[in-house]
């Protein structure tokens, strides 16, 4: 699996964008962009995934560039809940293989979000 | 309740010692995997399971043993402690079928601590 760069902090006002960089220069074109994040003590939580074209849900937006270089994961109204620390990890999409199921968490991005 | 459980949630025992985490779901899911997290660390991937009674070593497997015997039931041995196993262990599980979104279901975490 490719490696990911992130930034180790970040610091978002509440009720501001949170745009949460992530570089992985050497990502393959089977390799999905994956992003989860971790509330202190608890077990990761699955926020996004893509491959090429930008994704949306209820808790985030997943921008991926043109050439699948960079991603950024938005936060669009961060509030303090999302304080966190936030994992991008790229995967080989694939189905029932046992190697391509594995994820790779580095250490993340720390976001903090304040009054 | 539904979802993927761990017990015991926290554990002191001491050095030699065996110490058994279980991990338990309640969906089915085929694969099931064993992460620990360390001070300032990212995740770090120990066994994973494909299926009942198909396991494979993660990133970090010296130290540990694992069995698959009921596709529920995933748990993890450490068959003598040391303190560099001090940890917070994670365990996870992921639904395989025609669609795979990759998606992880983490448990809430069993924080172990070797004297």
């Amino acid at each position: 699996d490719a490696k990911t760069t992130q930034p180790p902090s970040m610091d978002c006002a509440e009720g501001r964008a949170a745009n949460l960089p992530c570089n992985h220069s050497t990502i393959s074109g089977n390799e999905y962009v994956y992003w989860y994040r971790q509330i202190h003590s608890q077990g990761p939580q699955y926020i996004i995934h893509g491959l090429k074209n930008n994704e949306t849900n209820e808790m985030a937006s997943l921008i991926i560039t043109e050439d699948r270089k960079s991603s950024t994961l938005i936060l669009p109204h961060a509030t303090l809940r999302d304080t966190a620390v936030y994992y991008c990890i790229v995967r080989v999409g694939s189905v029932n293989t046992g190697t391509a199921s594995k994820l790779t968490f580095g250490t993340g991005t720390r976001l903090q979000v304040t009054l | 309740d539904a979802g993927i459980t761990q017990s015991p949630r926290y554990k002191i025992t001491e050095t030699g010692r065996q110490v058994t985490l279980m991990c338990h779901q309640t969906w089915s899911h085929s694969y099931m995997f064993w992460y620990r997290q360390d001070l300032g660390h990212g995740l770090r991937l120990i066994y994973y399971s494909a299926a009942a009674d198909i396991t494979d070593k993660g990133e970090v497997p010296d130290g540990y043993v694992v069995s698959r015997s009921k596709t529920e039931n995933f748990p993890l041995t450490l068959e003598s402690a040391t303190r560099s196993q001090t940890s917070v262990y994670f365990c996870a599980s992921r639904e395989t079928g025609h669609v795979d979104t990759g998606e992880l279901f983490f448990g809430e975490g069993s924080r172990l601590t070797v004297l």
